[in-house]
């Protein structure tokens, strides 16, 4: 069982540049999100999906976009690199609790690694 | 919104000793969930404990427990007989009880087993 995958694990973009992170889980969770890691500030969520074609923005969703066009896939998209966005990316999947205020826990991938130059 | 607070950027304890991690936290709602996880080396987020805040009884997992205040919003965690594998960052995060299981993280503390 994989889990929450994560591609790449580092990358490294020049400013201007657009690319994908992929997320991908085997797990069947309905909600899936990124959270971006910075030093000093914790975790900070930046788009969730609380299933396939719905999504939603975080606290910080500028300059990214996502789609979810199938429960296992959660892609994210850098749409102009910007320096400010070089930190490290971890993509989440959790199941629906059995009632709407469980509280489940959030599987996370291993983080990808991302520097803008 | 919610936010969470790790007033202790950095902690450390000896081998085998007993350590607290502070962790308070804001909010207006009464259905909630607070967890923390541990951040290794690897960089992997792993969850350590959980705590559902209609629950008056502080959750146990083996070696680590929290003090869980709801009055005060606070939330710590002891970590006993401290190993060197419990060396990472640990977050305290908060999820809210609506829909989507969005998670709020504190901005994490170091901690350091000396042998």
């Amino acid at each position: 069982n994989a889990g929450v995958t994560q591609t790449p694990k580092f990358q490294v973009l020049k400013t201007g540049q657009s690319m994908t992170l992929q997320c991908a889980q085997d797990m069947n969770h309905e909600y899936m999100s990124w959270y971006r890691q910075d030093p000093g500030m914790g975790l900070r969520l930046i788009h969730y999906s609380v299933g396939a074609g719905i999504t939603d923005q975080g606290e910080v969703p500028n300059g990214y976009n996502v789609s979810r066009s199938t429960t296992e896939d959660f892609p994210l998209r850098l749409l102009s690199a910007a320096p400010s966005q070089t930190s490290v990316y971890f993509c989440a999947s959790s199941p629906r609790g059995r009632f709407l205020y469980e509280g489940t826990e959030a599987f996370f991938g291993q983080g990808t690694r991302l520097t803008v130059v | 919104a919610q936010t969470v607070t790790q007033s202790q950027p950095e902690m450390s304890v000896q081998e085998a000793e007993t350590v607290t991690l502070s962790c308070t936290y804001d909010t207006s709602e009464s259905d909630y969930y607070l967890f923390w996880y541990k951040q290794p080396p690897s960089r992997q987020m792993i969850l350590v404990i959980r705590q559902e805040a209609y629950k008056q009884q502080n959750a146990t997992e083996n070696r680590f427990s929290v003090n869980f205040q709801k009055a005060a919003k606070s939330f710590s965690l002891k970590i006993s007989d401290s190993q060197l594998g419990d060396a990472a960052m640990y977050f305290c995060a908060y999820r809210s009880g609506e829909y989507g299981n969005k998670l709020v993280f504190g901005a994490g503390t170091i901690l350091r087993v000396k042998s």
